[in-house]
């Protein structure tokens, strides 16, 4: 069975910085690119970030480019988010994810003084 | 940018009816289109791939079609379950990009 476990989100202030993890089980994790897709309070889902299997090919949204880094560790099966310089407009629920194919259940980021 | 809309943004069904979602990208994108179903406080669950193949596990009440530029999603005979947000999704090209939703309720 597939498990995608999102952890690290929680509140942290307008400038500051989180780092979201994804540990991923139950299929080939090296053989598949991942993805970070968000949804903020009320609204639809977000493309953020996607990165190949290797981890050298990384895409983002405009939205976060030059702020966000995504990451893999192959050898520990886990998917990363660097999140800098958060904005308010940053606050949602942050999903790992195998695109077209298996969700995490989520994990929250609250931007507020 | 791709973009995706979606119609209607929400509907009103009945139980045992037939719903039809339309999905449209702004430029063509074969069919490289998912589909996914995301009720209230839950994370999405991923229902079609390739414009019309269904994921195991995914009840046939759910079908897709199209290739290019138009793409729907089909429900027959509506279920309680079935009452959620359902999302299109293009994986042609970066940046990926998601349709606004089509709420489905009652």
């Amino acid at each position: 069975e597939v498990q995608l476990l999102e952890s690290g989100g929680g509140l942290v202030q307008p400038g500051g910085s989180l780092r979201l993890s994804c540990a991923a089980s139950g299929f080939i994790f090296s053989g598949r690119a991942m993805s970070w897709v968000r949804q903020a309070p009320g609204k639809g889902l977000e493309w953020v970030s996607s990165i190949s299997t290797s981890g050298d090919e990384t895409y983002y949204a405009d939205s976060v480019r030059g702020r966000f880094t995504i990451s893999r560790d192959n050898s520990k099966n886990t998917l990363y988010l660097q999140m800098n310089s958060l904005r308010a407009d940053d606050a949602a629920v942050y999903y790992c994810a195998k695109l077209t194919d298996d969700w995490g259940q989520g994990t929250l980021v609250t931007v507020s003084s | 940018d791709i973009q995706m809309t979606q119609s209607p943004s929400s509907l009103s069904a009945s139980a045992g009816d037939r719903v039809t979602i339309t999905c449209r990208a702004s430029q063509g994108i074969s069919n490289d289109v998912a589909w996914y179903q995301q009720k209230p406080g839950k994370a999405p669950k991923s229902l079609i791939y390739a414009a019309s193949s269904l994921h195991i596990g995914v009840p046939s009440k759910f079908s897709g079609s199209g290739s290019g530029t138009d793409f729907i999603l089909s429900i027959s005979s509506l279920q309680p379950e079935d009452f959620a947000t359902y999302y299109c999704q293009q994986y042609h090209t970066y940046p990926y990009t998601f349709g606004p939703g089509t709420k489905v309720d009652i």
